[in-house]
């Protein structure tokens, strides 16, 4: 089956910190690859996406590459803010009807 | 405009009640979702519908049943609380079903007493 493992946090970091957080996958199929992100008390919201292999998703200075060699999906950044702390969820989807498969999250907590 | 709603927000109730949760989308999109999320922010999708239909359904306690009246609206009633019902619910909804975006809900905080 299809499958998103991510790294378990929690993530502290300091402000203007670079973040690495990252996502492999396993799928049957060419999947399309998420980055969700979940602020306090908010619903999840699209982050960035990718639909092919070598495609780089970015948005709000995030940015992460699909690499379909090593099946990975690793989300960077290179200077957080404290705006950022949040829980980041890495998602795959393979198509059609199919369910969206999600990892456990990743929380992110930045520091003045 | 709330691109995806759910009512309420809130909802405390006693074990062995029956409630339900209401969502809401105006984005126009076919296919919509239910999501309980536990607390160690663990998402897992209850059921999905297209069109009014149902196309997935996972391993959910029959005491949960989704009704999707038009393709706008998908409800989630609860019979018979339990402890363990206690998360937030999300519903979502997207496109076509088709490797889209989710557009998610704020989330209902359901806790049971």
């Amino acid at each position: 089956g299809n499958s998103v493992t991510q790294m378990e946090g929690p993530v502290t970091l300091s402000e203007e910190a670079f973040l690495t957080i990252n996502c492999t996958y396993t799928a049957t199929g060419y999947p399309s690859l998420f980055w969700y992100v979940q602020y306090p008390g908010e619903g999840l919201q699209l982050l960035l996406k990718a639909t092919k292999a070598d495609d780089k998703g970015s948005n709000k200075g995030f940015e992460a590459t699909y690499r379909k060699e090593t099946t990975s999906f690793h989300l960077e950044k290179g200077s957080v803010q404290v705006s950022d702390s949040a829980v980041y969820f890495c998602a795959l989807h393979i198509g059609g009807y199919q369910k969206v498969t999600f990892g456990i999250g990743t929380k992110l907590q930045v520091i003045p | 405009d709330t691109a995806v709603s759910q009512t309420p927000k809130y909802l405390v109730t006693q074990m062995g009640n029956d409630k339900s949760i209401k969502c809401e989308q105006n984005l126009g999109h076919d296919t919509m979702y239910w999501y309980k999320q536990d607390s160690k922010k663990f998402l897992k999708i209850m059921f999905s519908y297209n069109n009014k239909e149902l196309i997935i359904n996972e391993t959910v306690p029959n005491r949960f049943s989704p009704k999707s009246p038009d393709k706008a609206h998908l409800n989630l009633h609860i019979n018979s609380l339990e402890l363990g019902d206690s998360a937030v619910y999300f519903c979502a909804s997207s496109p076509s079903g088709i490797a889209d975006t989710q557009y998610f809900g704020p989330g209902t905080r359901l806790t049971v007493l």
